[in-house]
């Protein structure tokens, strides 16, 4: 089955800049997704279509891809940003969503 | 306002079904797929399928596939998810979400898999 890789964790300073990637096999053909969950909340999505970001999603968050790799990057982290970031895309045929196993941000 | 409003909690017993609602509102339920997303304790985010209620298109994860059953009621802009025999890995949050479809240039319809607005979330409980 497909299967999309994150990192478990990433950590960043208040203000630093956070990156955090996916890999996936089909990605240079398939959208990519990000959301963020916090805890006891519902996910939400930060970008869509690998670069894309949803009205009233502040400018801080960024989607970026390069071949098998794609890659949210939170500029200017806050420690409201604090949370559970997953991607999501699909497979080669386009028929399977999947999500990817997620990355804990924390904000030293 | 757009909204997804999912049924409450519900805690089974291993062996009975259960079918969990999504009511859709704030927009055209048909212009959108459904997607069922289930999150176990702890754990991460899983794709479980999607319906379109344009047609009934229903398409399932192969995890998911002859565990779940996913169905909607176009009259009361309605999605569900339901089980015949419910188990104690069952046990987890169930979102449900929406998200957007395009036709491509032979016509047929494709999938854009994000999901722009999501259920509050319903928790699923099977314990003897």
């Amino acid at each position: 089955s497909y299967e999309l890789t994150q990192p478990p964790s990433v950590s960043v300073s208040p203000g630093q800049t956070a990156r955090i990637t996916c890999s996936g096999d089909a990605l240079p053909n398939q959208y990519a997704y990000w959301y963020h969950q916090k805890p006891g909340q519902a996910p939400l999505l930060v970008v869509y279509r690998d670069s894309v970001r949803p009205s009233g999603i502040p400018e801080r968050f960024s989607g970026s891809s390069s071949g098998t790799t794609v890659t949210l990057t939170i500029s200017g982290v806050q420690a409201e940003d604090e949370a559970d970031y997953y991607c999501q895309s699909a497979d080669s045929s386009g028929t399977l969503a999947v999500f990817g196993g997620g990355t804990k941000l924390t904000v030293l | 306002e757009v909204q997804l409003v999912q049924s409450g909690a519900e805690v089974k017993k291993p062996g009975e079904s259960l079918r969990i609602s999504c009511l859709a509102s704030g927009y055209t339920f048909t212009n959108f797929w459904i997607g069922w997303v289930r999150q176990m304790p702890g754990r991460g985010l899983e794709w479980m399928g999607l319906i379109y209620p344009g047609d009934f298109d229903t398409r399932y994860s192969p995890s998911f596939e002859g565990q779940v059953t996913i169905s909607a009621d176009r009259s009361i802009s309605t999605a569900y998810v339901q089980w015949s025999s419910l188990k104690a890995s069952d046990t987890a949050m169930y979102y449900c979400a929406r998200g957007t479809y395009y036709y491509d240039s032979s016509g047929s319809r494709r999938y854009y898999y994000g999901m722009d607005v999501w259920g509050q979330g319903t928790t699923v409980t099977v314990s003897s």
